[in-house]
């Protein structure tokens, strides 16, 4: 099946730092990822959906300046969280759209990256 | 009102019990229907797709009422290994849509 990763893991990191989150789709080409955010013991929010060669469109609420979006090639998207802040921290995974699949609905997700900000 | 929901649970069944989770969804005009599993710190994977006429794969039954927008799953013969938290995801202008989860513990 279609394999997405995403580097990092997981990252500690301090109040006021940047920190870039990398999804990439190993063996398939993805016009479109999607971003997403999971707080503890709630549901998988959509932040962003990120389109290769123009800009990300996001959900009502996220802060695009805050959180950016690059999509730069059709195996590639990283998410930068802007000087992060703790209320940051969360649990941010990346899905891809396989470029071949007709049904828009098929995504592929990757295995998540654990934000913790101090 | 939320988009989708779900009971959180949690489930708590022995080992063999047949489960049965609910979801209801608010939008209409939502076309596809899914039931993903996910793992404590995981991240989700597709367990099923939904279909208005019911589907079966080994001890999983999912069915969908449109009219009443409602979809269910079914585990039957549960395994120490189906403990997780069931999400409940539609799709809404071409996006997923999921609901808050439904966890469930089998336990021996």
């Amino acid at each position: 099946g279609a394999v997405v990763s995403q580097h990092p893991s997981w990252v500690i990191c301090k109040s006021g730092t940047s920190v870039k989150i990398e999804c990439r789709s190993l063996d398939f080409q993805a016009t479109t990822m999607f971003w997403y955010r999971q707080f503890p013991k709630q549901s998988l929010m959509l932040m962003a959906t990120s389109n290769e060669g123009s800009k990300a469109t996001y959900e009502q609420g996220v802060e695009k300046d805050k959180f950016l979006i690059n999509h730069a090639s059709l195996t590639l998207s990283t998410l930068t969280v802007t000087s992060a802040h703790p209320e940051d921290s969360s649990f941010y995974i990346c899905s891809a759209r396989d470029l071949r699949e007709t049904t828009y609905n098929e995504q592929f997700f990757g295995p998540g990256t654990r934000l913790t900000v101090l | 009102r939320k988009e989708v929901e779900q009971d959180p649970g949690p489930f708590n069944v022995p080992e063999g019990a047949t489960v049965a989770f609910n979801c209801t969804y608010s939008n209409s005009a939502s076309q596809s229907f899914f039931w993903y599993r996910q793992d404590c710190r995981k991240e989700p994977k597709l367990l099923m797709s939904v279909y208005s006429s019911g589907n079966e794969d080994g001890r999983f039954t999912a069915q969908l009422n449109r009219a009443s927008q409602y979809i269910s799953l079914l585990i039957r013969d549960s395994k120490l290994s189906d403990s997780a938290t069931y999400l409940c995801v539609v799709t809404g202008f071409q996006k997923l849509v999921f609901g808050t989860g439904t966890r469930l513990l089998v336990s021996p």
